[in-house]
């Protein structure tokens, strides 16, 4: 079974904190999104990286994809309590038939 | 408004019964997909389509079957229900396979199995 494994599961911290959630596998992806849900809601899409290497930025959001394609990160700069929420990281394989989700991050940013 | 819509949003059943969970999109979309996530397992897919009349199975298919009649709709069943199966459904749908299109998530369906 392929995995990919996000860290940390939890996280809470204080408004105008920096962060980063890592997204780690063993297996190469085409392609690695980054979503965000919010309770009693489906995810939502923040971003697509597709090349080794890759950064996206996303106002206060900045994701990078490994050069390897195996591995992700989120960094939220001054995170605000707005940015509370579940984070989950997705890789897709060569052909995108299936897509296998980490774990998720679940971020509190308290006031 | 474009959306993926999934019926009933909440189902407390019984062991055994029968169910249905519905999902449908408005934007002519030819992959859909379902997932279940569970607490500390993510989303784990169960069932996908690349279009009418294709389906596949995803990591989790046991106990699930899909079908794919029409290309707006795309319903779950649960021939016999079991308690494992207690979960959050999502049904998702996207355009195409390219990376660039955007996968859609349904609101949800919190089912529990007694």
């Amino acid at each position: 079974t392929q995995l990919l494994e996000q860290s940390p599961q939890f996280l809470s911290i204080q408004e105008g904190e920096n962060l980063t959630v890592y997204c780690n596998s063993s297996s190469v992806f085409s392609s690695l999104q980054w979503y965000r849900q919010e309770p009693g809601e489906g995810p939502v899409l923040l971003v697509t990286v597709v090349t080794g290497g890759e950064v996206k930025k996303l106002k206060r959001l900045t994701f990078q994809f490994g050069d390897a394609r195996k591995d992700s990160s989120l960094h939220i700069t001054a995170a605000q309590p707005g940015d509370t929420g579940l984070y989950l990281c997705a890789g897709a394989y060569t052909g995108g038939f299936k897509t296998i989700f980490g774990a998720g991050t679940r971020l509190f940013v308290k006031a | 408004e474009a959306q993926v819509t999934q019926n009933p949003r909440y189902l407390i059943t019984v062991t055994g019964k029968k169910l249905t969970v519905t999902c449908s999109q408005n934007m002519n979309h030819e992959y859909m997909s379902w997932y279940r996530q569970d607490p500390g397992l993510g989303l784990r897919q169960i069932y996908y389509s690349m279009n009418v009349e294709v389906t596949d199975k995803g990591d989790v298919p046991e106990g699930y079957k899909v079908s794919r009649k029409e290309k707006r709709n795309f319903p779950l069943i649960l021939e016999s229900p079991s308690p494992n199966q207690t979960s959050l459904y999502f049904c998702a749908s996207r355009l195409s396979l390219a990376y660039y299109n955007e996968q859609f998530f349904g609101p949800g369906t919190r089912l529990t199995v007694l």
